[in-house]
């Protein structure tokens, strides 16, 4: 079975400073996804970025980039310039090539971050 | 990419009754989930929404309180039944299309049970 783990509950950063949200998965598979959501008070889930696990380069989008790590299964996400807008809950996801059944969609327990005027 | 509609957006109801949630995709999907979201929690799935056929759940949930319907590759249900203040959650639909290789996440339903 797959798990996604999210050490940091919560954290906080001073805006326009950096931050880093960390995330470890355990699977046996080698053809995957990786996410991470935003999930603002609204509670739209909202995709920040994903992962190919066959990619080698790190996704990158915008002021959000990752750092993957295959080889540790560790997925962290690292938001430079942190504005207000980025005060929300964010979910480490897993996701399995597509399948006709069943869940293949595995989030982690989520970190509440807070960015501090 | 695929665009999510549910209904009702939020609600409060009376222990023992029953709620259907809508959820209404713009597109056809292969997959329709249906997840729950416990206050301060992650998401857990409820059950796979099969078109044509009766929803495959996950361990912990059955089909006798959560009914669930997916006449077509566009719409869905999702009933909470006989509920309970231990139902408060939000209630999230989510699908997948076999084309893409990313979950979309609808707006989500706040239920709150008194």
């Amino acid at each position: 079975a797959q798990t996604v783990t999210q050490s940091q509950p919560e954290m906080s950063v001073q805006e326009a400073e950096t931050v880093t949200l960390s995330c470890t998965y355990d699977t046996s598979e080698n053809n995957y996804y990786l996410f991470w959501y935003k999930q603002p008070p609204s509670r739209q889930m909202i995709l920040v970025i994903r992962q190919e696990a066959y990619k080698q380069q790190n996704a990158t989008e915008n002021r959000f980039s990752v750092n993957f790590q295959k080889a540790a299964k560790s997925f962290s996400l690292k938001i430079s310039d942190s504005q207000l807008g980025d005060t929300a809950m964010y979910f480490c996801a897993f996701m399995k090539p597509f399948m006709n059944t069943g869940n293949q969609f595995y989030f982690g327990t989520g970190t509440s971050l807070t960015v501090i005027p | 990419s695929a665009v999510i509609s549910q209904k009702p957006s939020r609600d409060i109801c009376q222990r023992g009754t029953s709620l259907t949630i809508q959820c209404q995709v713009d597109s056809q999907v292969t997959m329709m989930f249906w997840y729950r979201q416990q206050p301060g929690q992650s998401l857990t799935l409820i059950a796979t929404a099969n078109q044509g056929s009766e929803a495959t759940y996950e361990s912990g949930f059955v089909i006798d309180k959560f009914p669930i319907s997916r006449p077509n590759l566009t719409f869905s249900t999702l009933t909470v039944s006989n509920m309970s203040p231990e139902d408060s959650s939000i209630y999230l639909c989510s699908v997948r299309d076999r084309a893409e290789d990313e979950q979309y996440f609808g707006p989500g339903t706040r239920l709150t049970v008194t």
